[in-house]
């Protein structure tokens, strides 16, 4: 499996941070994986945003600290999911981290293949 | 939110040492407790899951233990290759959340 991060690395305050994460090797619809966004910034550390997974429908999770900003879809037909966060300040400015989350049977669960990651800066 | 709790914040040792991290949940998650090592400019990497499961390709000189809510990662012996910081993350429930790291000094 590998995600392939795409998106600008530039974003003026008050504007919409959008950032692709296209998917080989498994599927965005797969049952037994889920796709997450992290950031990662020095005041913050690793911060995990949300996910978005299909288990015979789409469900999401948000962190509440972007809940009012965040949206997470999926893209079937392309097979990606994508990140928008909106009403970006300063404070966004982070890597982004795509990666993908392999449920196994136990329950257990764990990021096993991440992005490469996006610099991404919050500036007018 | 449960939070964890790493230390030390960073640490110095020799190759050959052995070098032993430790996490702490604030409340029980079972061993719901992975490992992640991450070195500069990279993304971060698995290398322990569900407490003491060693990801496919890692070396055996890692390993982790512990369950409820204190843990474990030890490096048997240390590596130059092992300079890097280290995370540990709680998956039992949402949000996910991830301890503030360890860095490993050569």
């Amino acid at each position: 499996v590998q995600l392939q991060q795409s998106g600008p690395g530039l974003v003026k305050p008050s504007q919409t941070l959008s950032l692709t994460c296209a998917i080989s090797g498994d599927s965005v619809s797969s049952n037994s994986a889920a796709w997450n966004w992290i950031r990662q910034s020095p005041s913050r550390g690793l911060e995990w945003l949300g996910r978005t997974y299909y288990r015979s429908k789409w469900y999401n999770d948000y962190a509440v600290s972007v809940k009012s900003r965040i949206t997470i879809s999926p893209d079937t037909s392309m097979n990606q999911f994508s990140l928008q966060l909106s009403s970006v300040t300063p404070e966004d400015t982070a890597v982004y981290y795509c990666a993908s989350l392999v449920v196994e049977v136990t329950g257990t669960s764990y990021m096993d293949v991440w992005g490469r990651g996006t610099t991404v800066t919050v500036s007018s | 939110d449960i939070q964890m709790t790493q230390s030390p914040s960073s640490l110095s040792a020799s190759v050959g040492d052995r070098v032993i991290i430790t996490c702490r949940a604030s409340q029980n998650i079972s061993n719901y407790l992975n490992w992640y090592q991450q070195k500069p400019g990279k993304a971060p990497k698995v290398l322990i899951y569900a407490a003491s499961s060693l990801q496919s390709g890692v070396p055996s000189r890692f390993s982790g233990s512990g369950s409820g809510t204190d843990f474990t990662l030890t490096i048997s012996s240390l590596q130059p290759e092992d300079l890097a910081t280290y995370y540990c993350q709680q998956s039992y429930i949402i949000p996910l959340t991830f301890g503030g790291g360890t860095k490993v000094e050569i």
